[in-house]
């Protein structure tokens, strides 16, 4: 299975200014996922962030507010932009190396906006 | 939205119990799959059950699948301290183009 590298593990913002996180893999994917883990509650999806072409975002997300970069096969950033305390989350990418194969997950981004 | 939807929300055991757990869905699906994640970390893919599968096994680890009740089955045997975390159901449903959709998740708490 694939390794993935994501930075940072944890930021405090202040409310107004923007975070970009950054997950490396270490190898070759076609699809990177980012997902948001708001406080006690499960994983929704943001966005598949796919290399060459512009991410596509699920209900409820927009590009404004997370804009994403897949300058290659091995890399994605996510920024968090003009932040609020309802942005506190963890932000986690996710990769899958082949059909029928579970997903790896980076070790998430712990947000907090004060 | 969220797909699958676990039960019980918590479950607390004894060590050397068995824990199951158990996750519904509402459409078809490609695959299921549950992951465990500790302490609000990232999530680690501990099985997967392909939609034409009944039974999978892994370690401890006991995956079943019923596609005609839309449910899935995790039991772990013979629970250790470790396993104190939060285990969730996703599925890959039918014409999802890979994305994965997590359930709400459950609570295992193993007193040692």
């Amino acid at each position: 299975s694939a390794v993935i590298s994501q930075k940072p593990s944890r930021d405090i913002c202040q409310r107004g200014t923007s975070l970009t996180i950054q997950c490396q893999v270490d190898s070759q994917v076609t699809m990177m996922f980012w997902y948001r883990q708001q406080p006690g509650q499960s994983l929704t999806l943001i966005a598949t962030a796919n290399q060459g072409s512009e991410a596509t975002y699920e209900s409820g997300f927009v590009i404004d507010k997370f804009p994403i970069s897949r300058p290659n096969l091995t890399f994605s950033t996510l920024t968090v932009s003009n932040m609020s305390p309802e942005d506190s989350s963890i932000y986690l990418c996710s990769v899958r190396k082949e059909a029928n194969y579970g997903y790896t997950f980076g070790s998430g981004t712990r947000l907090t906006v004060v | 939205s969220q797909q699958g939807e676990e039960d019980p929300q918590a479950l607390s055991i004894q060590e050397g119990e068995n824990a199951t757990m158990n996750c519904s869905y509402k459409t078809s699906i490609n695959n299921l799959q549950w992951y465990r994640q500790n302490s609000g970390r990232g999530l680690v893919h501990l099985i997967l059950i392909r939609s034409n599968e009944r039974e999978k096994h892994s370690g401890r680890l006991r995956v079943t699948l019923d596609t005609s009740k839309k449910s899935s089955s995790l039991l772990i045997t013979a629970s250790r301290a470790a396993d104190t975390a939060s285990y969730f159901c996703a599925t890959i449903y039918t014409g999802a183009n890979s994305k994965l959709t997590f359930g709400k998740g459950i609570t295992l708490s193993v007193r040692p």
